[in-house]
């Protein structure tokens, strides 16, 4: 069975470094990308970028490129989420999510059980 | 804000068919593949339709998925008070994938 499993819920204060996780099992872990989402309170979900655990080949969405970091341990089959400088605005749900298919063409057909990020001073 | 359009909201009654759009411009639904996906409050979204018309396993056959030009829909026959819930489409946005605005269905 295919499982992403993400670390729990942080608070941070703005201008602080944070890190979260998404251990993934019951595949091959670098046979497929892994993409997260945001969703910050009450609005929809935003595609954040993508990487290939294989070579850790990474591709960020616009609006997260220089904001955010994606990177993968492969020894622990883990992918994470990156940020060194966090701002009030990041205070979201963040989804990691096993993306089927090209980065082009592609669909995520599992996902993690979301990670609470709230940033307040 | 998403290139792709979804109207914000929809609504239907039991036993119903309802469709929910999305639209943008010709290089993202045109070119590529659509796939839609459902959120229920404070849970993660599941994936719903992928490659325009395609339903994973699991997912009721009343759910259905269709893509012409720079549109695509999803429709959902036999409206039942269980698919009350938030409907994203997502497609190719020119540089990544992206989501549509989301369609919040109300089941009345």
């Amino acid at each position: 069975e295919v499982q992403l499993v993400q670390s729990g819920a942080e608070v941070r204060k703005p201008g602080e470094s944070l890190r979260i996780s998404c251990e993934v099992s019951g595949y091959s872990f670098t046979t497929h990308w892994i993409g997260w989402v945001r969703q910050m309170p009450g609005k929809g979900l935003e595609w954040m970028g993508i990487i290939y655990p294989f070579d850790s080949d990474t591709r960020y969405s616009p609006s997260f490129l220089g904001q955010v970091t994606l990177s993968v341990d492969k020894s622990i089959t883990t992918a994470y989420l990156q940020w060194n400088s966090l701002k009030t605005s990041d205070t979201a749900m963040y989804y990691c999510a096993r993306l089927v298919g090209s980065y082009y063409q592609g669909w995520f057909d599992s996902w993690g059980q979301g990670t609470l990020v709230t940033v307040s001073s | 804000q998403s290139v792709l359009t979804q109207p914000p909201s929809a609504s239907g009654t039991p036993g119903q068919r309802v469709t929910i759009s999305c639209s943008g411009p010709s290089f993202n639904i045109e070119s590529s593949t659509v796939n839609w996906y459902q959120q229920f409050p404070g849970t993660a979204p599941k994936l719903l339709i992928y490659n325009n018309n395609r339903r994973p396993s699991g997912v009721p056959d009343r759910f259905s998925g269709s893509k012409s030009g720079t549109s695509a829909s999803l429709a959902i026959s036999g409206l039942q008070s269980e698919d009350e819930a938030d409907y994203y489409c997502a497609a190719w946005d020119g540089s990544l994938r992206a989501f549509g605005g989301g369609t919040k269905l109300t089941v009345l």
